[in-house]
């Protein structure tokens, strides 16, 4: 049972567009979410996360929306660069959780095309 | 500052041999945790590490184990390898357990352990 879902395996984006990459969750427990990027060979790299309190934050170009009673969360980027291109991981966690409770999505491919 | 140290970087072992990872975690940190990357399976839980025990579990059989060491450094062992086990090995570190709400992980590079 997969309590963090990236459906779109990937993604293709033109240079200077936006870029948009959608993450969906099942626990409504979750009360912490991150994304991570991460280049082929390489390990992950922390982007950007929200606490479930807030429903947005920003850090230079990467945004993160958080709709709870959607139990949906999306990464926003602007503009995209060729440099952007790689496999980003949404994660989910709660207190208290066992397991891990550090849950990782799939995963999606960002092309983003010059 | 440096950051989450992981070797080797590359490996080749046969069916039925066991491989020794190795982490250590970005000073400071005393949470360790490892993970599996494969292909379509994304990243998947082994286990964590705190204070030198083991505090979670992720679903992977017991031939695979590890342990922490005083100084947070820990290492992951593979038993009587299978083909199956050749990924990604990821290992991240963060201040606090990762239960803990609110704790972001940083991971290391990663060791690619294929076998053959």
């Amino acid at each position: 049972d997969q309590q963090v879902k990236q459906n779109s395996p990937s993604l293709s984006v033109q240079e200077g567009r936006i870029s948009i990459l959608n993450c969906d969750y099942t626990n409504s427990m979750f009360d912490y979410f991150l994304w991570y990027k991460k280049y082929p060979a390489e390990g992950p790299t922390f982007l950007i996360s929200i606490s479930s309190i807030k429903d947005k934050n920003e850090d230079g170009r990467f945004t993160v929306f958080l709709n709870k009673s959607a139990k949906h969360l999306s990464l926003h980027i602007v503009p995209s660069q060729p440099g952007d291109s790689a496999v980003y991981f949404c994660a989910a966690s709660y207190y208290g959780g066992s397991q891990g409770n550090l849950i990782f999505g799939k995963g999606t491919k960002l092309s983003v095309k010059p | 500052k440096a950051g989450v140290t992981q070797t080797p970087r590359y490996l080749i072992k046969t069916r039925g041999q066991q491989v020794t990872l190795s982490c250590s975690p970005i000073s400071g940190h005393r949470s360790v945790s490892w993970y599996q990357q494969t292909p379509g399976q994304g990243l998947q839980f082994l286990f964590e590490y705190f204070s030198e025990t083991q505090r979670n579990k992720g679903n992977f059989p017991g031939r695979f184990s590890g342990r922490q060491f005083s100084n947070s450094r820990s290492e992951m062992n593979v038993s009587t390898l299978e083909l199956g086990d050749s990924a990604l090995y990821l290992c991240a570190s963060s201040l606090g357990q990762i239960t803990s709400s609110g704790n972001t992980i940083y991971f290391g590079e990663g060791s690619w352990l294929t076998v053959v």
